[in-house]
């Protein structure tokens, strides 16, 4: 069954610290979607990347980088020299085909708390 | 562009009481997507609407449901509120198809709605 997995439930750091964040997936489809959303302490969850199953190019922006490695399941997420601002759950998703016709859903990780401590 | 937008923000209910939380999506979208997010855990589906049908249907009783109406916005009712339905009900937005039938689903949240039963 699809699945995702954030082992990490809590990280804490200092200030300009690098730290990343793991996901691990499964899933059976041979196309698929993998997602980071960050939900800062308002509760508004943000979109932060979508990366598709067939482009593994890792990607950068700004202080954030994502390592999407398909051999291992995995779409780690790092934040270099993290700021207090950062402090947020951060979320992994998957998109699960369910029916044909392309129809999806997103199959959510339990969230990693990431507090940056001045 | 306005974003999702979801109302009332917070609402205090007793037990067997009923509530209907409203969402309006991102202008273009015809998915809406709920998701009841209760203290200290993630994201748990509910209800996705597309095209005014019910397209899937999260692990919840029945006394979870909802709509959509012709202009895509939504509503999530639930009857005979228990204790543990406090959380906070997120609603977010997706294109269900782009050109050619491919689905990202790339989901835009709203702001939440805090729902507190006592």
């Amino acid at each position: 069954a699809q699945k995702v997995t954030q082992a990490q439930t809590e990280i804490s750091v200092v200030e300009k610290e690098d730290v990343t964040l793991d996901c691990v997936y499964e899933t059976r489809d041979t196309t698929y979607y993998l997602f980071w959303y960050k939900q800062p302490p308002s509760g508004e969850l943000v979109f932060l990347i979508r990366r598709n199953s067939f482009d593994e190019q890792n990607e950068i922006s700004g202080r954030y980088s994502w390592n999407f490695q398909k051999s291992t399941s995995s779409f780690n997420f790092t934040i270099t020299a993290s700021q207090v601002v950062d402090s947020a759950v951060y979320f992994c998703a998957l998109s699960e085909l369910i029916a044909s016709g392309n129809n999806r859903k997103l199959i959510w990780g339990l969230g990693t708390s990431l507090a940056v401590n001045p | 562009e306005a974003g999702v937008t979801q109302s009332p923000t917070h609402l205090i209910k007793t037990r067997g009481q009923q509530v209907t939380l409203r969402c309006s999506p991102i202008s273009g979208h015809t998915s809406v997507y709920w998701y009841q997010q209760a203290l200290g855990l993630g994201l748990q589906f509910l209800l996705w609407y597309d095209e005014g049908e019910e397209r899937n249907r999260g692990n919840f009783p029945p006394r979870f449901s909802g709509r959509q109406f012709p202009n895509y916005s939504s509503e999530l009712n639930v009857n005979a509120l228990e204790l543990e339905d406090s959380a906070l009900y997120l609603c977010a937005s997706s294109l269900a198809r782009l050109a050619g039938g491919l689905s990202y689903n790339e989901q835009f949240f709203g702001p939440g709605t805090r729902l507190t039963v006592l």
